[in-house]
């Protein structure tokens, strides 16, 4: 699986978007982009996905580049709630092999 | 999204004695599931890939006659922690894949956090 990149902490206002950066430089060709959170002492939860094209759900948007070499996670509005550890994963339909994410802080 | 269940949240046991952790798909059938590792301030660590009526798959390093997994039917996999030391004290995670999905989305457990006295 294709190794990340990601700055160690980050933070951010609350109700400013959020931009979470990911290198994934070494990624194939059938490999997805996944994040995933994890807020202190509960199991990690999914958010988004994608292999090409950008992204969006209800929770936030994902911006793959065109060559697929890195990627950013929007949390458009953030609350106090999104508080937590955020895991950029390239895999293909296998493992998720977690780094050490991002601890993002969001501050009132 | 789907629900995974984890049971118990919490155990205390004295070194020596195993310890059962039942991982649980309350709303889709999985036939996979996985199984995690947490230190304090660490990320998780995957221990092994658990798929329905047969062998799990155990990541380098970690000890198959230690850390028994067992995935007896579609929603239901177990993890037992033989023989347990103060070194096993560690945040367990469970997580589940539906069958058929083309991508990787996992569900995961709220977790179990064991304790070795």
């Amino acid at each position: 699986d294709a190794k990340t990149t990601q700055p160690t902490s980050m933070d951010c206002a609350e109700g400013r978007a959020a931009n979470l950066p990911c290198n994934h430089s070494t990624i194939s060709g059938n490999e997805y982009v996944y994040w995933y959170r994890q807020i202190h002492s509960q199991g990690p939860q999914y958010i988004i996905h994608g292999l090409k094209n950008n992204e969006t759900n209800e929770m936030a948007s994902l911006i793959i580049t065109e060559d697929r070499k890195s990627s950013t996670l929007i949390l458009p509005h953030a609350t106090l709630r999104d508080t937590a550890v955020y895991y950029c994963i390239v895999s293909p339909r296998g493992k998720l092999i977690f780094g050490q994410g991002t601890e993002l802080s969001v501050k009132p | 999204g789907a629900v995974v269940s984890q049971h118990p949240s919490w155990v205390i046991c004295k070194s020596g004695t195993s310890v059962k952790i039942e991982c649980r798909s309350l709303d889709f059938q999985a036939t996979t599931m996985f199984w995690y590792r947490q230190f304090p301030k660490q990320s998780l660590m995957l221990m092994a890939t658990s798929n329905e009526g047969s062998k799990a798959t155990y990541e380098q390093g970690v000890e198959k006659d230690k850390f028994l997994i067992n995935h007896a039917s579609l929603t239901l996999s177990t993890l037992t922690v033989t023989s347990a030391h103060p070194e096993d004290s560690s945040f367990y995670i469970c997580s589940a894949r539906e069958p058929g999905v083309l991508y990787n989305e996992q569900f995961f457990g709220p977790g179990t956090r064991l304790t070795v006295l």
